[in-house]
């Protein structure tokens, strides 16, 4: 069955970094794209960015452009998320989702299958 | 861009049927959307797919309960036979044309 298992929760001081994964199974992991959404407590989601595992190329939300990198390595089917200079306001459970994508003029389709979540803790 | 209004929240009985809404922006009444259900303390899940033609493609699993339609620019999601575990947040995503995800404030649905 298809799944998405993310890293565990991680606790932060202000100015890190962090890196969370999403190991991907159960499907053809470059045939798809994986977004990353993040939810800080109480709240709804926010979409930060996604990444294509066929070829690399992101996207990336404008809030996220300069403090978050996304990467993959095909070789073991995982899909990572950087975020750097770390606050207290980026204290969230942040997911990953697999994403189709179609390379002729549809482009992206939709989030399907989400991983559980990663919480990261931003305190000093 | 488009934006998704959803009413923050609603509310129905048990065994009864419920209707919920998300709705496009003007100019972007053609879009399709998805329907996710966020369960309390879990892990976003997937329902649904609808596009504009009212057609909907449902996620592996998801109980006959669950249907998608749209009329103009909203998109519904109906459950029928409200069991105590539809309790949860449903949430509704779209893609712009340059790829940016836009999600929906969410209705927080109670099953009374």
């Amino acid at each position: 069955q298809i799944q998405l298992v993310q890293s565990g929760a991680e606790v932060k001081k202000p100015g890190a970094s962090v890196k969370v994964s999403c190991k991907a199974s159960g499907y053809t992991f470059s045939k798809y794209a994986i977004s990353w959404v993040r939810q800080a407590p109480g709240q709804g989601l926010e979409w930060m960015g996604w990444i294509s595992a066929r070829n690399g190329d992101t996207k990336y939300a404008q809030k996220f452009q300069d403090s978050v990198t996304m990467t993959t390595d095909t070789s073991t089917g995982t899909a990572y998320m950087e975020m750097r200079s770390l606050s207290s306001d980026d204290t969230a459970v942040y997911y990953c989702a697999r994403v189709t994508y179609y390379y002729d003029n549809r482009g992206y389709y939709g989030s399907d299958y989400w991983g559980r979540g990663t919480l990261v803790t931003v305190s000093s | 861009q488009p934006v998704l209004t959803q009413s923050p929240s609603a509310s129905a009985s048990l065994g009864s049927s419920v209707k919920l809404t998300c709705t496009l922006s003007s100019g972007h009444r053609s879009y399709i959307i998805v329907w996710h259900q966020q369960q309390p303390g879990k892990a976003p899940r997937y329902l649904m797919k609808v596009e504009g033609s009212g057609s909907y493609n449902k996620g592996s699993g998801v109980p006959d309960r669950f249907s998608g339609s749209s009329s103009g620019a909203d998109r519904y999601l109906t459950i029928s036979n409200l069991q105590s575990e539809d309790e949860a947040h449903y949430y509704c995503e779209t893609w712009d044309s340059k790829d940016h995800v836009i999600f929906g404030g969410g209705t927080k649905l109670t099953v009374l």
